[in-house]
C-alpha cells in the first residue's frame, strides 16, 4: 500500500536557522502531496500542497517540491521563528477520500 | 467562520461505556472521515463518508461506528470502548470534486482515555 516515510524528531534550531524536514512516500499512481502542521492545542491545517511532478508549493516562507525520480516532498524554509514550533506532517492523497500520513516531525525554534 | 467542531474535546471514560464523539462542519462539504493519532503511527483512518448516507471504513474500522444522516454532522460512535482506542481523534471534511486533494479541513481534536 501507499506509505510516507518521515525523518524522525524531534528537530531542534534556533531562531532564523535554515530548516528541512524530510519525507519519502511510496504510491501506485499519481499522488498529490502535502505538509500539514499541527500547532499545541489545535487541529491540523493544511501548509503547502503539489499535485504533479515538479510541482513547488510554497506558504508562509515555507517551500517545499514534488520530486518523483527520487518520490520525495521536502519541507525547507530559509530562517525559522519562534512561532514556528509544532508538528509537521508530510501527507500524500489516496483517492478523494483518504489521505495518508507520515507519522510527524516536531519542530522545536528557541529565541 | 468556516470550521469543523468537534465535542467533547477531552473525555475519559470506562471500558465498556458507549460514547459518541459529534463532529460537525459549516461549510456544505460532501467528504468527512474520522481519523485517530497515535504516537509513532500519524494519523490514521477511521471512517470516511463522501455524502448523506454513504459511508465507509478507513484503516483502522474495528471497534467504531459511524452515521451520515445529515450533510453537516458525522458522529463517531465507540459501541464499548476498549483501552486501546485510547487515543486523540480528528475529524476532517472536504469538498466535493476533488476531495482531500484540494484542502481538508480538521477539527480541533478529542482526546479520549479509556480506563
Amino acid at each position: 500500500g501507499n506509505s510516507v516515510t518521515q525523518m524522525e524528531g524531534p528537530v531542534t534550531l534556533s531562531e532564523e536557522a535554515f530548516l528541512t524536514i524530510n519525507c519519502t512516500y511510496t504510491a501506485t499512481g499519481y499522488p498529490s502531496l502535502f505538509w500539514y502542521v499541527q500547532y499545541p492545542g489545535e487541529g491540523l491545517q493544511l501548509l503547502l500542497k503539489a499535485t504533479k511532478a515538479d510541482d513547488k508549493g510554497s506558504n508562509k516562507g515555507f517551500e517545499a517540491t514534488y520530486r518523483k525520480e527520487t518520490t520525495s516532498f521536502h519541507l525547507e524554509k530559509g530562517s525559522v521563528q519562534v512561532s514556528d514550533s509544532a508538528v509537521y506532517f508530510c501527507a500524500l492523497s489516496e483517492g478523494f477520500q483518504k489521505l495518508v500520513f507520515g507519522t510527524g516531525t516536531r519542530l522545536l525554534v528557541s529565541p | 467562520e468556516a470550521q469543523v467542531t468537534q465535542n467533547p474535546r477531552y473525555l475519559i471514560t470506562v471500558t465498556g461505556k458507549k460514547l459518541t464523539v459529534t463532529c460537525s462542519q459549516n461549510m456544505n462539504h460532501e467528504y468527512m472521515s474520522w481519523y485517530r493519532q497515535d504516537p509513532g503511527l500519524g494519523l490514521r483512518q477511521i471512517y470516511y463518508s463522501m455524502n448523506v448516507e454513504v459511508t465507509d471504513k478507513g484503516d483502522v474500522p474495528e471497534g467504531y461506528k459511524v452515521s451520515r444522516k445529515e450533510k453537516r454532522n458525522f458522529p463517531l460512535i465507540l459501541e464499548s470502548p476498549s483501552p486501546n482506542q485510547t487515543s486523540l481523534y480528528f475529524c476532517a471534511s472536504s469538498s466535493w470534486g476533488q476531495g482531500v486533494n484540494t484542502e481538508a479541513f480538521f477539527g480541533q481534536g478529542t482526546r479520549l482515555t479509556v480506563v
